[in-house]
């Protein structure tokens, strides 16, 4: 079963700080991951999608990597904005799910001004 | 977001009582998803749909049942609502099962069962 693990739980940072969060996964057989952010109350916003073939995606100040074989992605976000504070969540779309996205629990990110 | 919408976005219901949410979309994607949020559980599937009147179920299915009789709207119907039925249910769709432009959700239905 593919499980998917995101660390920090939360994390509060000083407004301008460069950051990354974490996310690891169990079954290294994945389409690709997909990094979302949900503000309180909200959906969620789609920020990068990284194929299974691809190393990294880049999307402003947002940077997000993804290394297969050891299952493992990281989100970098570069002078951190109070605008930026959301949830932060991770998910994969395994090769054998049926099409099933996996998510992590996520990460509360809180940027202080 | 644009695209895919949900309705309602806010409902409070009986226990006992049937309730239906609905899921539009103008993207014409293939496969369609709802998911529950729920704290300390996250995101869960409860079922999706690859395809008109191609339905199956995910890992939280009990007590929900869906239909999609149109490519645009796939609907979750709760046959007799239960408390621990109140969440946040989200929908989702997709191009195709390998995600090649990823999914995409809608704001969500705040559901309250009293």
């Amino acid at each position: 079963k593919q499980e998917v693990t995101q660390i920090p739980a939360a994390l509060s940072v000083p407004e301008g700080e460069n950051l990354v969060l974490n996310c690891s996964f169990t079954d290294s057989a994945i389409y690709n991951l997909q990094w979302f952010r949900q503000d309180p109350g909200k959906g969620l916003t789609s920020l990068l999608l990284i194929q299974s073939s691809q190393r990294e995606q880049t999307s402003g100040r947002l940077n997000a990597s993804l290394d297969k074989s050891s299952g493992r992605s990281t989100l970098y976000i570069a002078a951190s904005q109070p605008g930026d504070s959301a949830t932060y969540l991770c998910a994969v779309l395994k090769e054998t799910s049926g099409s099933r996205l996996t998510f992590g629990e996520g990460t509360q990110l809180t940027v202080n001004p | 977001d644009a695209g895919i919408t949900q309705s309602p976005r806010h409902k409070v219901t009986e226990t006992g009582t049937p309730v239906t949410l609905r899921c539009h979309q103008t993207e014409n994607h293939r496969y369609m998803y709802w998911y529950r949020q729920d704290p300390g559980h996250g995101l869960r599937l409860i079922h999706y749909s690859y395809g008109v009147k191609d339905t199956d179920k995910g890992e939280v299915s009990d007590g929900y049942s869906v239909s999609r009789s149109k490519t645009e709207d796939f609907l979750l119907t709760l046959e007799s609502a239960t408390s621990s039925q109140t969440s946040v249910y989200f929908c989702a769709i997709s191009l195709n099962s390998w995600g090649e432009h990823g999914y995409t959700f809608g704001s969500g239905t705040r559901l309250t069962v009293v």
